[in-house]
């Protein structure tokens, strides 16, 4: 079963208005967990590490003050999209680093956004 | 930024055959892991080879890695036709924590028709 989990799956919102993703690791504690976005056919761009109990680290070219993550929990970040324009389009992924330090990540299955 | 690329960007073969897609990174690294993706879906980790090793086995894949040409290829024997997903590689820079942030290749779109 999944180890990580994504919630929603799908939203739909009115430019101008926030959406929060939620991204919740189900059998572990996870200190650090990361959120990509992906356009159509392309890869996974990584946009922040959510390090619980202290600020996110974010990408270049990434805006802070745009994509608002909180990571209050050892099993819980979450990503908010604030003020979502219709290029915010995309979808969201995250994923959830296991403790001991080692690879392979544990990926959610993804939201997509549509602003409308 | 990305520095993965793959090739080819699109594989499209019959059930049975074997699938071969090929990665290419342009820094050093701690590891080379591939991942598969359903379409709209997250992603599923497949396999994972550290610097110093040079091939891995896991049921029907296999991973070769030749640091000297910063390249590594995925290889899908006796492919089926559940395996139709995108599959990417993605790295772990050498020097970062070994759970660090993997930079994704482009992808391969593979189609197996039965």
């Amino acid at each position: 079963g999944a180890v990580v989990s994504q919630h929603p799956s799908r939203v739909i919102c009115k430019s101008g208005t926030s959406v929060k993703i939620e991204c919740r690791s189900l059998d572990f504690q996870a200190t650090t967990m990361f959120w990509y976005r992906q356009f159509p056919k392309q890869s996974l761009m990584l946009m922040a590490t959510s390090n619980e109990g202290s600020k996110a680290t974010y990408e270049q070219g990434v805006e802070k003050d745009k994509f608002l993550i909180n990571h209050a929990s050892l099993t819980l970040s979450t990503l908010t999209v604030t003020s979502a324009h219709p290029e915010d389009s995309s979808f969201y992924i995250c994923s959830a680093a296991p403790p001991g330090g080692y690879s392979p990540l544990h990926f959610g299955n993804g939201t997509r956004l549509t602003v409308t | 930024s990305q520095q993965g690329e793959e090739d080819p960007q699109a594989l499209s073969i019959q059930e049975g055959e074997n699938a071969t897609m090929n990665c290419s990174y342009k820094t050093s690294i701690n590891n080379l892991q591939w991942y598969r993706q359903n379409s709209g879906r997250g992603l599923v980790h497949l396999i994972l080879i550290r610097s110093n090793e040079r091939e891995k086995h896991s049921g029907r894949l296999r991973v070769t890695l030749d640091t000297s040409k910063k390249s590594s290829s995925l290889l899908i024997t006796a492919s089926r036709a559940a395996d139709t997903a995108s599959y990417f590689c993605a790295t772990v820079s050498a020097g970062g924590t070994s759970y660090g942030k993997l930079t994704f290749g482009q992808g391969t779109i593979l189609t197996v028709h039965p």
